[in-house]
């Protein structure tokens, strides 16, 4: 079975500073693994997605992340901080059949002006 | 645009009281999810549904069931409302077809309970 962990519960930027949110995944296979947002009172929302193509995965405003088999690692990044992506980042893994996903404990994320 | 609706935003009820929780899905989707989503412990999938009629346990499913008569809308429901049910609640749906966006779950934008 397939497992994700957040190594960050809080992180806190200032605006225009780089963002790195960090994931670890476990997993027999070759995994598949995305990037959700959720915005405060907001539903979550799909920031990107790694089905095993391209090892750099862009994602909507500015975010991407890279998966390192190597590393088991699927960090998220995004090159200059702005206000508006202050929110609740979740690293999911997709773990058997019928698109079950497992979700990481999430990571709050602060942008400070 | 997917669009996940949950019946309500808010609600509050008494412990041991009957609670359904409403989601409807615009896009066709096969596969249906109920979770809960609780500080520092992420999402958790109570059940989920594949087709009409069916349905599979989650990882949480005690203390819930669901129903789903039609593909479109899948009921959550607490048989006795208790204060460990006090949660946000959040549904989500997906398709099965590739190019639809297989693999990607939409979310509804969730349903806070207060169960006192």
């Amino acid at each position: 079975a397939q497992s994700v962990t957040q190594l960050d519960s809080h992180v806190s930027v200032s605006e225009g500073t780089p963002v790195l949110l960090r994931c670890n995944y476990s997993s027999s296979y070759s995994p598949s693994l995305f990037w959700y947002v959720q915005h405060p009172n907001k539903g979550l929302q799909l920031l990107l997605k790694y089905t095993s193509a391209a090892t750099l995965v862009k994602g909507i405003n500015g975010f991407e992340a890279e998966f390192k088999k190597s590393e088991t690692s699927f960090h998220l990044t995004k090159p200059s901080a702005h206000m508006s992506d202050a929110a609740e980042y979740f690293c999911v893994g997709l773990n058997g059949g019928y698109n079950k996903l497992i979700f990481g404990a999430g990571t709050r994320l602060a942008v400070h002006p | 645009d997917v669009k996940v609706t949950q019946s309500s935003r808010y609600l509050v009820k008494r412990t041991g009281e009957k609670v359904f929780l409403e989601c409807v899905q615009d896009m066709d989707h096969e596969n249906m999810f109920w979770y809960r989503q609780d500080p520092g412990l992420g999402l958790r999938l109570i059940y989920f549904s594949y087709d009409v009629k069916m349905k599979e346990k989650g990882d949480i499913p005690e203390g819930y069931s669901v129903s789903r008569e039609k593909k479109e809308r899948f009921s959550l429901i607490l048989e006795s409302a208790s204060t460990n049910q006090t949660s946000m609640y959040l549904c989500a749906s997906s398709s099965t077809v590739w190019g639809q966006g297989f693999h990607e779950q939409y979310f509804g934008p969730g349903t806070r309970l207060t169960v006192t």
